[in-house]
């Protein structure tokens, strides 16, 4: 079956370091890949989106990348502070009939320490 | 604030009740999607709608229903409740349908059930 993987619940990096997130997924070839953002008790915001024929997509001090060969998606803060803690959430999008939809990881939770 | 409303913020409601949810998405946006997120199972994606027709399901119980009507906002409507029905729900709108769409979520409802 589908299955989406984002690296350990929970990463704490040093202020000022750079935090690399991993998301990796099984069993399907996903076009698309989005990353959110979710504080607690909030909906998740779009963050970044990245094609499959994309290897590497910037935004200010995020960067995604996209293996389709290895099945992976990197995600990465670069100068990160303490306001990017938070949860992310990794979502390839996947077939369901005529539409293609967000399957959303679990999330990895990161704690950016001052 | 990504311009997505739902109402009400906090239900709190008992064992084999039916209560119903309500979504405005953004101006102009014609996809609305529901997600359910509770402790144990992340984010899943319940059911989409594009501008009033079903679109794609995801893993919807039969207790659930949704619509979307010509003015676009939708309504999840649960019945029969059980206390794992407790979680977060969340709507979310895009301009189309498709997984290359960002989507915009609203700030939830949380839903109790005792």
């Amino acid at each position: 079956s589908q299955k989406i993987e984002q690296n350990s619940e929970a990463l704490n990096i040093q202020e000022g370091k750079t935090a690399t997130l991993t998301c990796n997924y099984t069993n399907y070839s996903p076009a698309y890949l989005q990353w959110y953002r979710q504080d607690p008790g909030r909906g998740p915001v779009f963050l970044l989106l990245i094609r499959e024929n994309e290897k590497e997509k910037r935004k200010e001090r995020l960067k995604v990348t996209f293996d389709t060969t290895l099945k992976q998606s990197l995600f990465h803060i670069t100068a990160s502070q303490p306001a990017d803690s938070a949860t992310y959430l990794c979502a390839p999008s996947i077939s369901s009939g005529s539409a293609r939809q967000l399957t959303f990881g679990s999330g990895t939770q990161l704690t950016v320490l001052p | 604030d990504s311009g997505v409303t739902q109402t009400p913020k906090h239900l709190i409601t008992a064992t084999g009740q039916r209560v119903t949810l309500r979504c405005s998405p953004r101006s102009g946006d014609l996809s609305v999607y529901w997600y359910q997120q509770s402790l144990d199972q992340g984010l899943q994606f319940l059911i989409q709608y594009y501008n009033g027709e079903e679109r794609a399901k995801g893993n919807i119980l039969e207790r659930f229903s949704a619509q979307q009507f010509p003015d676009l906002h939708s309504e999840l409507n649960l019945s029969s409740l059980e206390l794992g029905d407790s979680a977060l729900y969340f709507c979310a709108s895009s301009v189309e349908s498709g997984g290359w769409y960002e989507q915009y979520f609203g700030p939830g409802t949380r839903l109790t059930v005792t």
